[in-house]
């Protein structure tokens, strides 16, 4: 088993622009989801997922979207962005229901905002 | 919204030296999970905590759920220089909610040989 995967793992954007970050597992998890971290600020929810088809906001949702099209998959959009957005990612699912189970987390994506 | 507050943010010890960390919450909690990060590295899953009083211990970890589940903390024993990271809680609140999970901010352990 892989368990959780990230691409990429760095990138650089300039504001404004656009752009996919990549969450996959191979664990058949049914909950998944995003979160970032900042120095001094812990983990904070994104968005996060409980099935197929089912998404829902998380703690800091603004600037971003999801959609959960399979099991497996769970990629997260920037919209637009903005140097607030720089922070490292990282996706985690877990067997079922956020808090039950524990967390399996992917090796995160260092995202630099210009 | 809910939070949970994790102390000390850094703790500096030498090699050898006992280290805790502490968590406490203003309400109740369902469960608590610790996690480990190390340098660079992404969070690691070290246990969960789900009944009052409950404590757990591995090798030298030992974890402790309070009597009224609002606070919790981790103590390792004679700390070696694998133990560096941050240490984080994250804890559910009674009747889940759409947030799940909420992480306190973390612990860094820095261990100087």
């Amino acid at each position: 088993n892989a368990g959780v995967t990230q691409t990429p793992k760095f990138q650089v954007l300039k504001t404004g622009q656009s752009m996919t970050l990549q969450c996959a597992q191979d664990m058949n998890h049914e909950y998944m989801s995003w979160y970032r971290q900042d120095p001094g600020m812990g983990l904070r929810l994104i968005h996060y997922s409980v099935g197929a088809g089912i998404t829902d906001q998380g703690e800091v949702p603004n600037g971003y979207n999801v959609s959960r099209s399979t099991t497996e998959d769970f990629p997260l959009r920037l919209l637009s962005a903005a140097p607030s957005q720089t922070s490292v990612y990282f996706c985690a699912s877990s067997y079922s229901g956020q808090g039950y189970n524990e967390q399996f987390f992917g090796p995160g994506t260092r995202l630099t905002v210009l | 919204g809910q939070q949970v507050m994790q102390i000390p943010q850094y703790q500096h010890v030498q090699e050898g030296e006992d280290f805790t960390t502490y968590c406490n919450s203003s309400t109740t909690l369902s469960n608590i999970q610790w996690y480990k990060q190390r340098p660079g590295g992404h969070p690691v899953f070290l246990i969960q905590l789900v009944k009052s009083g409950e404590v757990k211990k591995q090798k030298r970890l030992t974890f402790q759920f309070g009597e009224a589940k609002k606070n919790s903390s981790l103590h390792i024993t004679a700390t070696q220089t694998t133990d560096v990271g941050t240490y984080f809680c994250a804890g559910l609140y009674s009747g889940g909610g759409a947030d799940g999970l909420t992480f306190g901010k973390g612990t860094h352990l820095i261990i100087q040989p």
